[in-house]
């Protein structure tokens, strides 16, 4: 089956930090792989994504690389800031499976100024 | 214009009540989603309707029961409820396909006391 492994958390960084947060996935066929972000009392949202092994998706500061040599897809940024304080959704879909996505179980992350 | 809109966004309720989530999305898509978060962020998807069709039932107790009147609908009743339903439940909707993204309501917020 499918699944997503990423960072446990949370995790508490001050501002200006680099951030990465890991995740690996397992999966059957050739799955796009997405990012999404939760910020406080509001639902997912889409940082970025990546539909195909090399390929780099970015957005706000935030890039991560589909690397299928390892089966990863870490996020990144350069500078956190305040404003990023949120819950990190990594996740998966493969054509194959019906549309049901696969989701890691998410990583907190707290800014502090 | 919200793309995917849930009411109630906060439900306080008594155990052994029946409840219901209405959701609606205007972006076209063919695909919606009933997903359960839990106090510690873990998303669980619960069921999955494809132009109205019902394509994903995760093991959920059968007191749930989605219905989707049309493709721009999918409504979510829950019968007798329990303390354990207490969670946030999040519409979602996306085209069917692996690569697309999936658009999330800003979740109901169930209490039961």
């Amino acid at each position: 089956g499918n699944s997503v492994t990423q960072m446990e958390g949370p995790v508490t960084l001050s501002e200006e930090a680099f951030l990465t947060i890991n995740c690996t996935y397992t999966a059957t066929g050739y799955p796009s792989l997405f990012w999404y972000v939760q910020y406080p009392g509001e639902g997912l949202q889409l940082l970025l994504k990546a539909t195909k092994a090399d390929d780099k998706g970015s957005n706000k500061g935030f890039e991560a690389t589909y690397r299928k040599e390892t089966t990863s897809f870490h996020l990144e940024k350069g500078s956190v800031q305040v404003s990023d304080s949120a819950v990190y959704f990594c996740a998966l879909s493969v054509n194959t499976n019906a549309g049901k996505s696969t989701f890691g179980d998410g990583t907190t992350l707290t800014v502090k100024p | 214009d919200t793309a995917v809109s849930q009411t109630p966004k906060y439900l306080v309720t008594q155990m052994g009540n029946d409840k219901s989530i209405k959701c609606e999305q205007n972006l076209g898509h063919d695909t919606m989603y009933w997903y359960k978060q839990d106090s510690k962020k873990f998303l669980k998807i619960m069921f999955s309707y494809n132009n109205k069709e019902l394509i994903i039932n995760e093991t959920v107790p059968n007191r749930f029961s989605p219905k989707s009147p049309d493709k721009a609908h999918l409504n979510l009743h829950i019968n007798s409820l329990e303390l354990g339903d207490s969670a946030v439940y999040f519409c979602a909707s996306s085209q069917a396909g692996s690569g697309n993204t999936i658009y999330f309501g800003e979740g109901s917020w169930l209490t039961v006391v």
